[in-house]
């Protein structure tokens, strides 16, 4: 079954520092990706995707996330965190048919930035 | 920049009601789709909707539930007869083909 796993439930951070947050993906075959954002009382934002190409892929806000095969990973990174990106964050991932494209979400890590 | 919008932004419903769950896509986005986010889990795909029929649907979407788009522009989520299990956060989504899908600012149902 496909399956997207974010091993961190919870992440805190100073501001200023390096981020990184897992995601962990179990498909038959190399999925889609994306990392979404999600801001209390506010619907989900999506930070970036992976479709092919370049396994290093960048996105809004300063975020960036490397596509690792040999790792089923797909980790999203920033180099310096500022107190607005506090907020949880989605990993998903889907594959596209002719109807559409179903994801399948990880359970979110919930990122604290402490000032 | 265009977005998904959805309508109410909570909705408080009896047990055993009817409820439905509106939305607007982007206009010219031909994908939709209804996921859950029951609270302190993990978001969960219902359903997906193109060509004016469902194109999938989960384990959760059973007789109970059903889509529509009534016409150019909405996309809604109708629950027959509500439980108190289908007390979370609905979220509407859209997509162009093979794009990620856009998401609304959800819908908190709580059944009483």
């Amino acid at each position: 079954a496909q399956s997207v796993t974010q091993p961190d439930i919870h992440i805190t951070v100073s501001e200023g520092a390096s981020l990184e947050l897992r995601c962990n993906y179990s498909y038959g075959a190399t999925p889609y990706l994306f990392w979404y954002v999600q801001s209390p009382g506010q619907g989900l934002q999506l930070l970036l995707k992976y479709f092919s190409g370049d396994t290093l892929v960048q996105g809004i806000k300063g975020f960036e996330a490397e596509f690792k095969r040999s790792q089923s990973s797909f980790n999203l990174r920033k180099p310096s965190v500022h107190w607005s990106d506090a907020a949880e964050y989605f990993c998903a991932g889907g594959g596209f048919t002719g109807g559409g494209n179903k994801l399948t979400f990880g359970t979110g890590t919930q990122l604290k930035v402490e000032l | 920049e265009p977005e998904v919008t959805q309508t109410p932004s909570h909705q408080v419903t009896q047990m055993g009601q009817e409820v439905i769950l509106r939305c607007v896509p982007i206009s010219n986005h031909l994908y939709f789709y209804w996921y859950r986010q029951i609270l302190g889990q993990k978001v969960e795909f219902l359903v997906s909707f193109y060509n004016n029929e469902i194109s999938e649907k989960s384990e959760i979407f059973d007789d109970q539930f059903s889509v529509e788009r009534p016409d150019g522009s909405n996309f809604t989520l109708k629950i027959r007869s509500t439980k108190l299990e289908d007390s979370a956060m609905y979220f509407c989504a859209s997509s162009e083909m093979r794009e990620p899908q856009h998401f609304g600012d959800g819908t908190r149902l709580s059944i009483l």
